[in-house]
């Protein structure tokens, strides 16, 4: 079974802390996601990447950087965390190549006050 | 950019019922995976679907892929409450993945 595990389930910061997120595979998968879920706007994606240390912008990525310095590790990092960003955030991770099938971590809530 | 339409966005109903969840796009998908979700947690996969026409059961949940691979839909046969959570569909295009909004099911007992 492919695992993808999320290493903080639930996190509270303070407006203006640096935040990091890691996500690990097990599968020896290329590519690797982070996404955002809030209620009513879905799945939005963050950044992705194909390859170690190779990173591409999604949809949203103001106010989020990421890291890949090994192949099974794809760390999400806040560099100062705002209240907009409260959300729940989840990684995932796929085999290289067009279409394949798409794993999910468990997921991080994190709460910015 | 949001490809996929998911409907219905709520659905509540009662145990032993019948519904099914439709994701509708106008572009076409090389795959559609659905995915189920409970709150707090990740969404965990139920199906991939690949070929055009392609159905798929598992158990009391039958999944169908359209014959464009433009749209899919699950059918769910005399509904438990364990069958309560929140069902997202999402298509494959190239390397990127396209999802859907959900569908927010609860089964009343």
């Amino acid at each position: 079974d492919v695992k993808v595990t999320q290493s903080s389930r639930y996190l509270v910061k303070r407006t203006g802390e640096k935040v990091f997120l890691e996500c690990v595979q097990d599968m020896d998968h290329e590519n690797m996601f982070w996404y955002r879920q809030d209620p009513g706007l879905g799945l939005r994606l963050i950044y992705f990447s194909y390859d170690v240390k190779m990173k591409e912008k999604g949809d949203i990525p103001e106010g989020y950087s990421v890291s890949r310095e090994k192949k099974e590790r794809f760390s999400l990092i806040l560099e100062s965390a705002s209240t907009n960003q409260t959300s729940m955030y989840l990684c995932a991770s796929k085999v290289g190549g067009a279409g394949n099938t798409i794993y999910f971590g468990e997921g991080s809530w994190l709460t910015v006050v | 950019t949001q490809l996929l339409e998911q409907s219905p966005q709520f659905l509540s109903i009662q145990e032993g019922e019948n519904l099914t969840v439709y994701c509708n796009s106008s572009s076409v998908f090389s795959s559609l995976q659905w995915y189920r979700q409970e709150p707090g947690e990740g969404p965990v996969l139920l199906v991939t679907v690949v070929t055009g026409g392609e159905v798929k059961k598992l158990k009391r949940l039958t999944f169908q892929f359209g014959d464009a691979r433009k749209d899919s839909s699950l059918h769910i046969t005399a509904a438990q409450p364990g069958d309560t959570g929140l069902y997202l569909c999402a298509g494959a295009a190239g390397n990127q993945f396209y999802f859907g909004t959900g569908t927010s099911l609860t089964v009343i007992p």
